[in-house]
């Protein structure tokens, strides 16, 4: 199994700034991917980190306002741009390699104030 | 499309008693399925997974999983539940063609809760 960091754990921000948060796995993987998690829902898919190329957005998501970067195997970022109250959640970064379960970190839990 | 449906938000049992989390899924083809544990405040664990073979799968910390073809269902159950298995537990299905970027599509969550 893979084992998930994932930083900053929580954070309060302030509307109109942005927030990176770094996604590190403790083995080269296949594929990352980013979710968001209102508390005791379900999850819904951001994107997909590739490597070397530009992330794949689900609908309703876009690069403007979630970019994100996977310079290599093991390493992701995502940045929630110029944030709103409506952009506070839970966002977990999740990776998945040559078994076919993925792993989870433990989320990053914003709060836009 | 593939979809995942938890029909229950929250199941009630008593411990010592055996649980069922019901999951049912739609897919195209074949399916890869799932089924995850998070705790409060903390990130989702992964507890089994069915990928062929024999239909009834064993996870972790007991838990187990009977896939139903027919019936579509991938139902998670323990024989004996314990207080620290309350938790929220989420069902997830793959279709196992298109290669690697088949995306993983999770059910709503049931909330367990086990009554000492």
């Amino acid at each position: 199994s893979a084992v998930i960091s994932q930083k900053p754990s929580r954070d309060i921000c302030q509307r109109g700034t942005s927030l990176t948060i770094q996604c590190q796995v403790d083995s080269q993987v296949t594929m990352m991917f980013w979710y968001r998690q209102q508390p005791g829902q379900s999850l819904t898919l951001i994107a997909t980190a590739n490597q070397g190329s530009e992330a794949t957005y689900e609908s309703g998501f876009v690069i403007d306002k979630f970019p994100i970067s996977r310079p290599n195997l093991t390493f992701s970022t995502l940045t929630v741009s110029n944030m709103s109250p409506e952009d506070s959640s839970i966002y977990l970064c999740s990776a998945r390699g040559q078994g076919l379960e993925a792993f989870f970190g433990q989320g990053t839990r914003l709060t836009v104030v | 499309a593939q979809s995942v449906a938890q029909p229950e938000d929250q199941v009630n049992v008593a411990e010592g008693n055996p649980l069922t989390v019901k999951c049912t899924y739609s897919v195209s083809g074949n399916p890869y399925l799932f089924w995850y544990v998070q705790y409060p405040n903390r990130g989702l664990q992964f507890l089994l997974k069915y990928i062929t073979g024999d239909n009834l799968v064993k996870g972790s910390y007991g838990f187990e999983a009977e896939f139903n073809k027919s019936q579509t269902s991938f139902h998670l159950k323990k024989p004996s539940a314990l207080v620290s298995d309350s938790a929220l537990y989420f069902c997830a299905v793959r279709a196992n063609y298109g290669g690697a970027t088949n995306k993983l599509i999770f059910g709503t969550g049931t909330l367990l809760a086990v009554q000492p």
